[in-house]
């Protein structure tokens, strides 16, 4: 199993552009998160999905939009890039939570390292 | 504001001593975890200990947990290089309705020395 993965590892952009960051998994997890992680900030959710077609804002959404067509997909769109968005992004997904009688644990995928011009 | 926070924040160890590292939450919770991330990578899990549970053992890592304190420790035992990584704790409010969102700290950054 690959786990998570995340396309692409880096990209640069300038102001204005818009792109989109794919996360799959291969663990048949209902739930998939993404966060964005800054220095000394520790890693803040963005945006977060508890199945297929559904999604919901976190803590930080502004500027970002989300798509969980596909059970394991999760796709995380920038629609007009600002320096403010550079960051590093990491997808993560778990099977369950801790309210629905499971173990919460998330998986991470290897980050995408973005930077904003 | 984050639920969790870690102290201290950077931690400097020779090879072979324990490394002690906490976590403050401020509301009740389910369970707390604790994850590792070398850099340059993703975050990994490494255990999870839930609210009715005062210490958890997994391999070299000890975790303790005291709700009354709203404080959970982990410590790491005869450290070694490889253990050198940011280490986050992540809490699982205890909240109702609807899904609770897993909230990480800012982590602490340990070195351990060869």
């Amino acid at each position: 199993n690959a786990g998570v993965t995340q396309t692409p590892k880096f990209r640069v952009l300038k102001t204005g552009q818009s792109m989109t960051l794919l996360c799959a998994q291969d663990m048949n997890h209902e739930y998939m998160y993404w966060y964005r992680q800054d220095p000394g900030m520790g890693l803040r959710l963005i945006h977060y999905s508890v199945g297929e077609g559904t999604t919901a804002k976190g803590e930080v959404p502004d500027g970002y939009n989300v798509s969980r067509l596909k059970k394991q997909n999760f796709l995380l769109g920038l629609e007009s890039a600002a320096p403010s968005q550079t960051s590093v992004y990491f997808c993560a997904s778990s099977y369950s939570t801790f309210s629905s009688g499971g173990n919460n644990e998330q998986f991470f995928g290897p980050g995408t390292r973005l930077t904003v011009l | 504001s984050q639920q969790g926070e870690e102290d201290p924040q950077a931690l400097s160890i020779q090879e072979g001593e324990n490394a002690t590292m906490n976590c403050s939450y401020k509301t009740s919770i389910n369970n707390l975890q604790w994850y590792r991330q070398n850099s340059g990578r993703g975050l990994v899990h490494l255990i999870l200990i839930r609210s009715n549970e005062r210490e958890k053992h997994s391999g070299r890592l000890r975790v303790t947990l005291d709700t009354s304190k709203k404080s959970s420790s982990l410590l790491i035992t005869a450290s070694r290089a490889a253990d050198t990584a940011s280490y986050f704790c992540a809490t699982d409010p205890q909240l109702s309705g609807g899904y609770q969102k897993v909230t990480f700290g800012t982590g602490t950054k340990l070195q351990v020395i060869p």
